[in-house]
């Protein structure tokens, strides 16, 4: 798996959009990009994930580099219930182990 | 999405005693499963891969006859502190991966307090 790199923690206001950044410099060409989130106490969950182009879903949006060296995970409208660790993951084929790095806590402040 | 289930959601247990941890993908076949286990204020650390009907393959440094896996199902793993002591309280996790997705899907997590 590619290493990914993330802010440690950010901030949000509520209401207000949020881009989320990771870098995966060295990501190959067949590597996919996962997004997931924690909640305190909870077991990660799925966000979204994408390989080369941009996508949506009700959750998020991921906008994926043209380089692929990049990615941003968009939450268009930050609510209190989105306050959690946030963890970017590059993964070859789909039955790889996901490995977690540090993820970026994010505070939604009213 | 798929849901996975873990079953304690939190356990209490005596020092030297063995727990045992369940984690059932409920409407998807999942050939492969995860056991991660976190610490407070840190990420989650991968401790083995579970495949359906073979032997776990352990992460450097995760001791099998301590953390013993069992995958007899395609819908159920079970992870099994086995001597549990204080240092074994953890957030215990599972992940699993369905036949058809490319998506991994986790459990709720299981809390273990070792006293």
């Amino acid at each position: 798996d590619a290493k990914t790199t993330q802010p440690n923690s950010m901030e949000s206001n509520e209401e207000e959009p949020v881009h989320l950044p990771c870098n995966h410099s060295t990501i190959s060409g067949t590597d996919y990009i996962h997004w997931y989130r924690q909640l305190p106490s909870q077991g990660p969950e799925y966000v979204i994930h994408g390989l080369t182009s941009n996508v949506n879903n009700r959750m998020a949006s991921l906008a994926i580099a043209e380089d692929r060296k990049s990615s941003t995970l968009i939450l268009h409208r930050a609510t209190l219930r989105d306050a959690a660790v946030y963890y970017c993951i590059s993964r070859g084929t789909s039955y790889d182990k996901v490995i977690f790095g540090p993820g970026t806590s994010l505070s939604v402040i009213p | 999405g798929a849901v996975v289930s873990q079953h304690p959601s939190r356990v209490i247990c005596k020092s030297g005693t063995s727990v045992k941890i369940e984690c059932r993908s409920l409407d998807f076949q999942a050939t492969t499963m995860f056991w991660y286990r976190q610490f407070p204020k840190q990420s989650l650390m991968l401790m083995a891969t579970s495949n359906e009907g073979s032997k776990a393959t352990y992460e450097q440094g995760v001791e099998k006859d301590k953390f013993l896996i069992n995958h007899a199902s395609l819908t159920l793993s079970t992870l099994t502190v086995t001597s549990a002591h204080p240092e074994d309280s953890s957030f215990y996790i599972c992940s699993a991966k369905g036949t058809t997705t490319d998506t991994q899907y986790f459990g709720p997590g299981t809390r273990l307090t070792v006293l």
